[in-house]
């Protein structure tokens, strides 16, 4: 099946620093969606993007869905505290078997030290 | 806001119990899905719904059962806990092949 490649696994960042994540897969992908989780909650949307070379911000938060349809990037500015958690990134295939369900990365693990 | 809720948010269950866990939506979507969460495992698909009364398995339905008879409502059922089956359960649902949103979790132990 389908399989995405999210890296870095984690990153120890100092409050202030700029963070950048992306996600690569070997299949190409019509939606690309980034989550993050708080410790104990569930995941929560951030952004979506849903076309090749779409750039979309969402406050200090930038996603970009890669032109080739097979990776997407995420960056937050001016990284602070509350910051901390982990962010997935998911990708939907396109239409056809399988495409009812979303194809999700391992996460970046972030913590940022004040 | 989509809202996506679940009925509990922690659980403790004896190995053997049947166990109900409840997902609501209020945004009128049409598909429904119940992921489990475990360390180094990333989420999992157990069962999801792509309409009322329809499911589908997803990678991992072994132990569980799904129940949705209404448009905003997925029962997740575990027929007989066992202790495997501790994890953290998520709830989502979208429109269609959309933005699909989750619920914020069930912790359940199964002693």
């Amino acid at each position: 099946g389908q399989q995405l490649n999210q890296s870095p696994q984690s990153m120890f960042i100092q409050e202030g620093e700029d963070v950048s994540m992306n996600c690569t897969s070997s299949s190409i992908f019509n939606t690309w969606l980034w989550y993050k989780q708080d410790p104990g909650e569930g995941p929560v949307l951030l952004i979506a993007l849903y076309k090749a070379g779409e750039l979309t911000s969402n406050g200090r938060l930038t996603a970009q869905f890669g032109i080739t349809r097979k990776d997407s990037f995420l960056n937050i500015s001016a990284s602070i505290p509350s910051d901390v958690g982990i962010y997935f990134c998911a990708g939907q295939p396109p239409a056809g078997a399988g495409s009812y369900q979303l194809t999700f990365g391992k996460g970046t693990k972030l913590s940022v030290i004040p | 806001d989509v809202k996506v809720t679940q009925s509990s948010r922690y659980l403790v269950k004896r190995t053997g119990e049947k166990v109900f866990l409840e997902c609501v939506q209020d945004m009128d979507h049409e598909n429904m899905f119940w992921y489990r969460q475990d360390p180094g495992l990333g989420l999992r698909l157990i069962y999801f719904s792509y309409d009322v009364k329809m499911k589908e398995k997803g990678d991992i339905p072994e132990g569980y059962s799904v129940s949705r008879e209404k448009k905003e409502r997925f029962s997740l059922i575990l027929e007989s806990a066992s202790t495997n089956q501790t994890s953290m359960y998520l709830c989502a649902s979208r429109v269609r092949r959309d933005t699909q949103y989750f619920g914020p979790g069930t912790r359940l132990t199964v002693l």
